[in-house]
């Protein structure tokens, strides 16, 4: 079935520093692709996302490609900082179902 | 717009009790999921509601979990017995189309 594989792992990070969390698929069809955060003590909320190959979902200084050549959607940004902390998941849904396959996510802490 | 509620937040209990969690979706929103997300993991769907009827539900363990959206609006999930397995964050979730909006969900201990 569909599935996402995030990069092992808790990533820590200065402040201001490049921030890179991988993420790649496998899926049947062509699904839409998502980025959630979870902020510490929160709910999961929508931070970005793609529903086409070589779309481009961005928000809060976050971006990420969606590259149906390397069946890929990376994470990126260019300074971080130490509110960015928290946990991020990929995910994809088929168009069909609607339902939501998630990653394991990626811990994220940035030191001041 | 107040988002989807959940409660409670948090529940401990003991193995072979009964437990309830309910939901209340954003307005308008036609569509209801229930996911559980373990410790270190992503959320993983256990049921999915159009309206009142249950459209996907292959993941729910029905030998111990139930859950109904009687007038398509809340929700209850319950098990019954909890197995200490069980343990776990159940979230919540609607949507009108395609994005989900989640709540902050409850926690579970069963000790």
């Amino acid at each position: 079935g569909d599935s996402v594989t995030q990069m092992e792992g808790p990533v820590t990070l200065s402040e201001e520093a490049f921030l890179t969390i991988n993420c790649t698929y496998t899926a049947t069809g062509y699904p839409s692709l998502f980025w959630y955060v979870q902020y510490p003590g929160e709910g999961l909320q929508l931070l970005l996302k793609a529903t086409k190959a070589d779309d481009k979902g961005s928000n809060k200084g976050f971006e990420a490609t969606y590259r149906k050549e390397t069946t890929s959607f990376h994470l990126e940004k260019g300074s971080v900082q130490v509110s960015d902390s928290a946990v991020y998941f990929c995910a994809l849904s088929d168009q069909g179902n609607n339902r939501l396959a998630f990653g394991k996510g990626n811990q994220v802490v940035v030191i001041p | 717009e107040a988002g989807v509620v959940q409660s409670p937040r948090y529940k401990i209990i003991e193995k072979k009790q009964p437990v309830a969690f309910w939901c209340n979706p954003i307005s308008g929103h036609n569509t209801l999921y229930w996911y559980r997300q373990n410790l270190g993991q992503g959320p993983e769907l256990l049921i999915r509601y159009e309206n009142e009827e249950a459209v996907d539900d292959s993941q729910l363990p029905k030998d111990r979990f139930s859950a109904e959206r009687l007038k398509g609006v809340d929700s209850t999930l319950k098990i019954q017995p909890a197995e200490l397995g069980d343990s776990a964050v159940y979230l919540c979730a609607s949507s009108l189309d395609y994005e989900q909006y989640f709540g902050p969900g409850t926690r579970l201990t069963v000790t």
